[in-house]
Order: C-alpha cells, then structure tokens, then sequence
C-alpha cells in the first residue's frame, strides 16, 4: 500500500511568514499533485510535478519533486490569510484510470 | 477548464433510507472515476474506482453492497448509499481524471462533495 505522510500536520502562522510543508513516502510515484481544500467544498488543484527534481513556482509557492519521485515540498512565501486551507499531496500514475493516493494532510492557518 | 459537478451538494436522511449522489464530467469524458470519503479534518480515503461499463472496483474494507456505484455513461457516476445509518454520515467525494496530450501528465478534477447527515 503507498503510503503519503505529510508534515506537519498543522500549522498556525501570522501573515507575512514564509512556511514549507513536506510530503514523504516510501514508494515511487510517476506523478505527484498538490491541492487546496477549502472547508465544504472538493479540493482544487495547484500543481503537478513529474519529473525528479523539477521545481514549480507558482506566485508565492514554489513545489518541489524530490530526486528519487518519493517525496515533495510545499513552500509559501510571505503567507496570508488567503492560504488558510488544508494542502494535500496526492501521488500517482500518470494515466487517467489510475487512482491518487493522497497524503495526511496539513491544515495551515494564517491570522493577520 | 475541465469541471466535475456533484449533486446535491447537502443531503439529510433518514436512517435506513438510500441515498444516491450523482458525479458528472460536464465537458470531457471520464472512462474512469473515482469516489472518496472525507472525515471532518481528516484527508481523503478512496472508496472505489468507478470504471464505466464495468463493475466498480472497491479498496479494501470499504462494503460493495453498501456503496454501489454505477457508473452508465463517459460522464456520469453514481454512489449509492444503501440503508445509510448515522456512521455513514460524512463528505463524499468525487473526482475523474482528464487525459492529457499524449496520455501523461493527467489531472484530476473534483466535485464540490456531498455533505451526508444521516438521522
């Protein structure tokens, strides 16, 4: 069974801070997808990396693909309140049929 | 964008009543979908793999007679729960996957989930 544990799983920062979340797991994945998750509603994608070691920015949030496709890293810059939500690393094939596993889950709270 | 929609969005029932939840692809074909259970502050479990034309396929410990999914078409799954009781109470979740040019590199899209209260 692959396996994503995420760290950490909570965390609560004032606006301004930068914070990196990680996603680790044992096994290889071909692909692996950050989301965001607001209260009540389904999650939505932020990116997809694919490749070991690739590097994606995306305004204030850069992800990163570990070298071996095992693990990831979320980091936030200049945090605000508008990043409040649950992050989660899903991993998985590349193909459509295949099913995503996804991490534990960090739930990030940013106050003014 | 691609957009997975899910109906309804709320639903309350009764214990002991079925409760079917719908799952379409508004504007791409989904051969396979996907449900998932989601606990209050917890993340997603898969339960199934919805695969159109065929049976579902369920992870381990998740009741196939309880949740029957069917899925009749390339744009709509369904998820039924069966005499649902207060435990089955949750956020159902749906998503499909778009196939990207040359078959890499695929997204997967959401619905909105379905908060279930059983009574």
């Amino acid at each position: 069974t692959q396996l994503l544990e995420q760290s950490p799983q909570f965390l609560s920062i004032q606006e301004g801070e930068n914070l990196t979340v990680y996603c680790n797991s044992s096994s290889v994945f071909s692909s692996l997808q950050w989301y965001r998750q607001e209260p009540g509603e389904g999650p939505v994608l932020l990116v997809t990396v694919v490749t070991g070691g690739e590097v994606k920015k995306l305004k204030r949030l850069t992800f990163q693909f570990g070298d071996a496709r095992k693990d990831s890293s979320l980091h936030i810059t200049a945090a605000q309140t508008g990043d409040t939500g649950l992050y989660l690393c899903a991993g998985g094939g590349k193909e459509g049929f295949q099913k995503l596993v996804f991490g534990t889950g960090t739930r990030l709270l940013v106050s003014p | 964008g691609a957009v997975v929609s899910q109906h309804p969005s709320r639903v309350i029932c009764k214990s002991g009543t079925s409760v079917k939840i719908e799952c379409r692809s508004l504007d791409f074909q989904a051969t396979t979908m996907f449900w998932y259970r989601q606990f209050p502050k917890q993340s997603l479990m898969l339960m199934a793999t919805s695969n159109e034309g065929s049976k579902a396929t369920y992870e381990q410990g998740v009741e196939k007679d309880k949740f029957l999914i069917n899925h009749a078409s390339l744009t709509l799954s369904t998820l039924t729960v069966t005499s649902a009781h207060p435990e089955d109470s949750s956020f159902y979740i749906c998503s499909a996957r778009r196939t990207g040019p040359l078959r890499v590199n695929t997204e997967a899209f959401f619905g909105q989930g379905t908060r279930l209260t059983v009574v």
